[in-house]
């Protein structure tokens, strides 16, 4: 089990407005260590969305965006489009566990 | 443009060794890390590790210690990852990934299914 908990799916019509939570601890996202979010597709790599928390990578659509408070991170999603169907992982440092951490996942479904 | 490429499938027998070698062009392979991450059939995402492209400084999952060994090879821009004493629960697709602290994990290989059966 990680130290990083999402929500095992989220869902929402087209066009709608989601958002998947990152939860950790002192020890990670608490700690200020920079949270990082990937889409994944099943049978290709995983592509990074955002870095350090808010940032976007050139050619990531401006419909993704991250945020950090806490102990906790979240990835919004507006606009949602059929495409956007996928897996996504946050990540962060652990200095409990000296290492990097990928959260649990969310399914994201548009309906 | 920055390209990571996997080596291929592998079919290994329980308490074997498997070596993925991951070969990076496009960029300066010593100015980042490369990291290596797992996904078993109906799991999520499993951080394995990193290497340091530069001098070879390696950090490693607690739960692969003692099993796992991360290399780099400068001259051919080749990274590998060595996984020993094989499990069926090691079963999955490895991947690897330009890794830089600040900016995550950018570029990633096309994923190498390794399956250990008995």
């Amino acid at each position: 089990q990680s130290v990083l908990t999402q929500p095992p799916s989220v869902s929402g019509a087209p066009g709608q407005r989601v958002t998947i939570s990152c939860t950790g601890s002192s020890s990670n996202i608490g700690a200020a260590y920079d949270v990082h979010w990937y889409q994944h597709l099943p049978g290709t790599a995983p592509k990074l969305l955002i870095y350090g928390s808010s940032n976007r990578p050139s050619g990531v659509p401006d419909r993704f965006s991250g945020s950090k408070s806490g102990t906790s991170a979240s990835l919004a999603i507006t606009g949602l489009q059929a495409e956007d169907e996928a897996d996504y992982y946050c990540q962060s440092y652990d200095s409990s566990l000296s290492g990097y951490v990928f959260g649990t996942g969310t399914k994201v479904a548009v309906l | 443009q920055v390209q990571l490429v996997q080596s291929g499938a592998e079919v290994k027998k329980t308490g074997a060794s498997v070596k993925v070698s991951c070969k990076a062009s496009g960029y300066t392979f010593t100015s980042y890390g490369i990291s290596w991450v797992r996904q078993a059939p109906g799991q999520g995402l499993e951080w394995m590790g990193w290497i340091n492209g530069y001098n070879g400084n390696t950090n490693y999952a607690q739960k692969l210690q003692g099993r796992v060994t991360m290399t780099t090879d400068t001259s051919t821009s080749t990274a590998y990852m060595e996984l020993r004493s094989l499990r069926s629960d090691d079963t999955a697709v490895y991947y690897c990934a330009r890794a830089s602290f600040r900016t995550g994990y950018d570029y990633w290989g096309q994923g190498t299914l390794v399956t250990v059966s008995s």
